[in-house]
């Protein structure tokens, strides 16, 4: 069965670190993996990763795919307490279907 | 441009009765889906749509249905609620495959 898994599911760091979030996944079929950020409500976008090698930045946030590992890495600079949130990450292995699979998530929290 | 709607925010629900989640987006998307999370469990993929009058089941679809009549609307309908569906439900739309998902913000059920 395919599938994502995200580590650490919890982290909690200082204002002004630099923070690693990792995903790993299983698929049968790859196009292309995202990350999502989630606060108190909706998920929304921060990167869409098809090609390995290629680092994909905003801002103090940058991620990077690597498809011999299966894996994918977010890395927040710098971190603020409004950082703190749910960071999701999820892939699509195309098909019509359109589907996302999500893992569980990173609850990453930023004390001042 | 309001992007993804969902109506009510919260709802709370005797076990037995139904309701339907709205849903509907102004981005003349054609894919459209439902997702709940819930604590520890990322977002599982309820059902989703590739167009109007086309609907598909997802991970967890038991308990739920759904219809697409136009391609603004997606409502989800709950047929007999249940303890088990207490969860947050979003609805996403995304232009094509692989493409980001836009979320709506979120309805909190509640199925005492």
């Amino acid at each position: 069965e395919d599938k994502v898994v995200q580590s650490p599911l919890s982290l909690v760091v200082h204002e002004g670190d630099t923070v690693t979030l990792n995903c790993s996944y299983e698929v049968t079929n790859f196009r292309s993996l995202l990350w999502y950020k989630q606060e108190k409500k909706a998920p929304t976008f921060l990167f869409m990763l098809t090609s390995s090698g290629i680092e994909k930045k905003s801002g103090r946030l940058s991620s990077i795919l690597d498809k011999k590992e299966l894996s994918s890495i977010l890395n927040i600079t710098a971190t603020q307490t409004g950082d703190s949130a749910i960071y999701l990450c999820a892939y699509y292995s195309g098909g019509s279907n359109y589907k996302l699979t999500f893992g569980k998530g990173t609850l990453l929290t930023v004390n001042p | 441009n309001a992007g993804v709607t969902q109506t009510p925010k919260f709802q709370v629900l005797k076990t037995g009765q139904s309701m339907t989640l709205q849903c509907a987006q102004d981005m003349n998307h054609e894919y459209m889906s439902w997702y709940r999370q819930d604590p520890g469990m990322g977002l599982r993929l309820i059902h989703y749509s590739v167009g109007a009058g086309i609907t598909d089941q997802g991970e967890v679809p038991n308990g739920y249905n759904v219809s697409r009549s136009t391609t603004e609307d997606f409502p989800l309908r709950l047929l007999s609620a249940a303890p088990s569906q207490t969860s947050v439900y979003f609805c996403a739309s995304t232009r094509t495959g692989g493409s980001p998902l836009h979320f709506g913000n979120g309805t909190r059920l509640t199925v005492t």
